[in-house]
């Protein structure tokens, strides 16, 4: 089975200060990693994905994620926030491997907030 | 157009009342989905609907009825709820669902307020 952890409830980041918030994954196999982001009363927009390759991804507004497959993690940066990046960030995973494809796990989301 | 455009945005409904969630994209996807979000939890998936087939039921009560008139939409229709139920509906669709790389474009969702 696939899971994904995010240790973080909350996060909170002086404007213009770099950022993180974490993620770590289980799964039997390769996994397919993915970052969205939740505004206030929103669905959920993607912000980038790793399948393969770089283990460094690029992404929508200026985000970044590290792949690290000896960690099982893959967080989201940014070296520079803004107060609109204020939201709920949720990561997640899909075993390509495994019997239900379509399958995306959700990890529990975390709440950024930038202060100015 | 890369919207994914769910109607109504709030409904309020009585436990006895039948109402439908309804859901549309012109992206051409084949994939759509429907999930269904607490406050502050993450999104928990309902149905799957590839090539206007289910192909996914995650045990849904049937209180909840999918059906996929045609590739561009999607409903929801709700009966006999219980106040639970309330929660955010998210609808998603993606290219084919049939490719673990897809990422999912998310509508803004249906506040549902059962009473």
């Amino acid at each position: 089975a696939q899971s994904v952890a995010q240790p973080e409830d909350q996060v909170n980041v002086a404007e213009g200060n770099p950022l993180t918030v974490k993620c770590t994954y289980s799964v039997s196999g390769n996994p397919y990693l993915f970052w969205y982001v939740q505004y206030p009363n929103r669905g959920l927009q993607f912000l980038l994905k790793y399948i393969t390759g770089d283990n460094l991804v690029k992404g929508s507004y200026g985000f970044e994620a590290e792949f690290n497959k000896s960690q099982t993690s893959f967080h989201l940066k940014k070296p520079s926030a803004l107060v609109s990046d204020s939201a709920l960030y949720f990561c997640a995973v899909r075993d390509p491997s495994g019997a239900g494809s379509y399958q995306l796990t959700f990890g529990k989301g975390t709440k950024l907030s930038v202060i100015p | 157009d890369t919207e994914v455009t769910q109607t109504p945005k709030h409904l309020v409904m009585g436990m006895t009342n039948k109402k439908s969630l309804k859901c549309e994209q012109h992206m051409g996807h084949r994939a759509m989905y429907w999930y269904k979000q607490k406050a502050k939890k993450p999104p928990e998936l309902m149905f799957v609907y590839s090539y206007e087939k289910l192909s996914i039921n995650e045990s849904v009560p049937s209180r909840f009825s999918p059906e996929c008139p045609n590739s561009s939409l999607l409903n929801l229709h709700l009966h006999a709820l219980q106040p639970e139920d309330s929660a955010l509906y998210l609808c998603a669709s993606s290219e084919t669902g049939a490719t673990a790389n897809e990422k999912l474009f998310f509508g803004s969702g249906t506040q549902l307020s059962v009473l």
